[in-house]
């Protein structure tokens, strides 16, 4: 199993460009989420998903879309991008099935720059 | 509504010192579930421990001891005799059932310790 595997692993981007955070997972784990982590900051959740079909907004869900068309993967999509957006992203998924308080599998990170 | 607050932005130790990282958490939830994860230098988030709301026990694992008390909203992780490897940003978290039982997890914003030889 590789787990939640997310790519790129660095990107750039010029202000106004658009790109797509690819994440997937191998475990058939039903829940999913982004999160973004800015600079000495925690982590703050832009978007979740409880299964195929079905996504909803977090706490920080502006300037981004995701979509969830099957189980296994989850992209994060930048359609504008601003300076504010420069943060490392973290895919994550849970198993809902084996236990309410599973922890989270992350995925090792995308970090993206806006200049 | 969720919250989490590690009010210790840093904290810097002298190897085979003990410390505790602080956590408070605020929920409306009677069920709900504290986590403590690990990023260390590398980046990569390491899941250490988790503990439910009916479980008060406290727990030890090796060097690391947990200490959730419902009463005072807090579950405090402590590391005795600190080594240079537990240098790291330590993060609590809270997940709750949600209205769509999401069980979305909640950061706190991290404690950086700094373990120094």
């Amino acid at each position: 199993n590789a787990g939640v595997t997310q790519t790129p692993k660095f990107r750039i981007l010029k202000i106004g460009q658009s790109m797509t955070l690819q994440c997937t997972q191998d475990m058939n784990h039903n829940y999913m989420y982004w999160y973004r982590q800015d600079p000495g900051m925690g982590l703050k959740l832009i978007y979740y998903s409880v299964g195929a079909g079905i996504t909803d907004k977090g706490e920080v869900p502006n300037g981004y879309n995701v979509s969830r068309s099957t189980t296994e993967d989850f992209p994060l999509r930048l359609e504008l991008a601003a300076p504010s957006q420069t943060s490392v992203y973290f895919c994550a998924s849970k198993d809902r099935t084996v236990s309410y308080n599973s922890p989270l599998h992350f995925g090792n990170g995308t970090r993206l720059t806006v200049t | 509504a969720q919250k989490v607050t590690q009010a210790q932005t840093e904290i810097s130790v002298v190897e085979k010192e003990d410390v505790t990282l602080d956590c408070v958490y605020e929920t409306r939830d009677t069920t709900y579930y504290l986590f403590w994860y690990k990023q260390p230098p590398s980046g990569e988030l390491v899941f250490l421990i988790r503990r439910n709301s009916f479980d008060e026990q406290n727990e030890i694992s090796g060097r690391y001891s947990w200490n959730f008390q419902k009463s005072t909203s807090s579950f405090n992780f402590t590391i005795t005799a600190s080594q240079v490897v537990d240098s790291a940003v330590y993060f609590c978290a809270l997940s709750e059932a949600g209205m769509d039982s999401s069980y979305k997890l909640i950061f706190g914003s991290g404690t950086r310790l700094l373990v120094r030889p």
